[in-house]
């Protein structure tokens, strides 16, 4: 199977930092990775897909890219309803992962 | 609007059974991919199970194959998860989602909770 190690586990910035997140796949996975955010107490919202589209309503300050092994996804200028976990998944074989989730926090 | 409606979860002893169902409504059901992807207790995401929009395509995570089913029926806009020789370590939300671009969810279910405890 595949695997996805997504870093860093937790982080922490302020109001209107860049933010980014990287995820590495155990194998080339060309463009076929997702990324996600999931709030406290509700169900995830898919934010990028392909590795570097933005779905429909998401802001444009989300944005991801990367190819083969190594992802990023990035968060021009972080607001306070960012706070929320991310995770990237890949769908390159038959069987989804998802990377183990970056907890995003405000300082 | 998409709706996806879990239900079935509950409190099973080891070893023991439990269905899930999830009712799906405003959009063509049969036109769609279909997940199951569960959460446990303060972890993170899980995939389950996928099916194809006829049923014909059917993948599993090595950690439930053999013992989960997944099936639908697009007459009723209805997705379940047979669950079987239910283990403690299958304790989780389970979340229903439709696949909206390949290997995309776009939109998910809020969840059932099973927990599997003597």
């Amino acid at each position: 199977d595949i695997q996805m190690t997504q870093s860093p586990s937790s982080l922490s910035a302020s109001v209107g930092d860049r933010v980014t997140i990287t995820c590495q796949a155990s194998q080339d996975i060309s463009n076929y990775l997702n990324w996600y955010q999931q709030k406290p107490g509700k169900a995830p919202k898919l934010l990028i897909y392909d590795a570097s589209n933005l779905e429909t309503g998401v802001p444009s300050r989300f944005s991801g890219s990367g190819s083969g092994t190594d992802f990023t996804f990035t968060i021009s200028s972080l607001q306070p309803e960012d706070i929320a976990t991310y995770y990237c998944q890949q769908y390159d074989n038959l069987a989804y992962t998802f990377g183990q989730g970056t907890k995003l926090e405000i300082k | 609007e998409v709706q996806l409606v879990e239900s079935g979860g509950g409190l099973v002893k080891p070893g023991g059974s439990l269905r899930l169902s999830c009712a799906a409504s405003g959009f063509t059901f049969s036109s769609y991919s279909m997940n199951w992807v569960r959460q446990a207790p303060g972890k993170g995401l899980e995939w389950v199970s996928s099916i194809s929009s006829s049923s014909s395509y059917i993948y599993y995570a090595d950690s439930v194959k053999g013992r989960f089913t997944i099936s639908r029926d697009n007459a009723k806009n209805s997705l379940y998860l047979q669950m079987n020789s239910l283990r403690a370590e299958d304790t989780a939300v389970y979340y229903c989602a439709r696949e909206g671009k390949v290997g995309a969810t776009d939109y998910w279910g809020q969840g059932t909770l099973v927990t599997v405890s003597s």
